[in-house]
């Protein structure tokens, strides 16, 4: 079993819609949680943090469960420039912040 | 500022040759971590080092694959012989000692292709 698990998609949305990813994690004992966004042949970069308590920035809201070890992203109000893949990461050793990355999501939103 | 810079971008080369891919962190990064992308198996850890120290080099997939840091705004990741299967798009990330959550600070990446 992954340490990180995502539905890879693609998800295709019109603009405006809202979609959800979800992604779950295997170790009980991960300490800290994030979303990274990758654009197409480009780097990573760090989207949001995950706070037990969930939180928002924008149209992206984040949760966590860790009772179900399972992590959301919820992006409201679609733009064509929110296309990209989104990588759900998790930290298990507080000390180093060694990241794990799962496979991604491809959201499309088209016109 | 710059971010982290690797080079080269692109490198193609032949099997069974030497490939060495370098990287310059952030200037006062203390954490410096190499990863590996492909279609198939994502983004993979290969090592990580901490004050030019590798702490965990569990995710290198063999003894041709071998990664030094000899000063903290320098490392090298080297394979030798190179073969087709690691072909992939190499990042260098780096990472400041501080407050949870670590933001990680990747590269460009380097995409290799060996024929």
């Amino acid at each position: 079993r992954k340490e990180v698990e995502q539905d890879p998609g693609p998800f295709n949305v019109p603009e405006g819609a809202t979609v959800a990813f979800n992604c779950t994690y295997s170790n009980s004992a991960s300490q800290s949680f994030f979303w990274y966004r990758q654009d197409c042949r480009k780097e990573p970069k760090l989207l949001m943090s995950v706070y037990s308590s969930g939180n928002e920035d924008g149209r992206f809201t984040a949760q966590l469960n860790r009772a179900s070890q399972y992590i959301s992203l919820l992006i409201r109000d679609s733009k064509l420039s929110d296309s990209a893949t989104y990588l759900c990461v998790v930290n298990i050793d507080y000390n180093t912040g060694k990241l794990i990355f799962g496979q991604g999501t491809t959201l499309q939103v088209k016109p | 500022d710059a971010g982290v810079i690797q080079s080269p971008r692109h490198e193609v080369t032949e099997m069974g040759q030497e490939v060495t891919l370098r990287c310059k962190p952030i200037s006062g990064h203390d954490y410096l971590f190499w990863y590996r992308q492909t279609m198939m198996r994502g983004l993979e850890l290969l090592i990580y080092f901490n004050n030019n120290v590798p702490i965990d080099d569990s995710g290198m997939p063999e003894d041709r694959f071998s990664a030094k840091m000899p000063n903290a705004s320098f490392s090298t990741l080297k394979i030798q012989p190179s073969e087709p299967r690691d072909s992939a798009v190499y990042f260098c990330a780096s990472s400041p000692r501080g407050q949870v959550p670590y933001e990680q600070y990747f590269g460009p990446g380097t995409r290799l292709t060996v024929t």
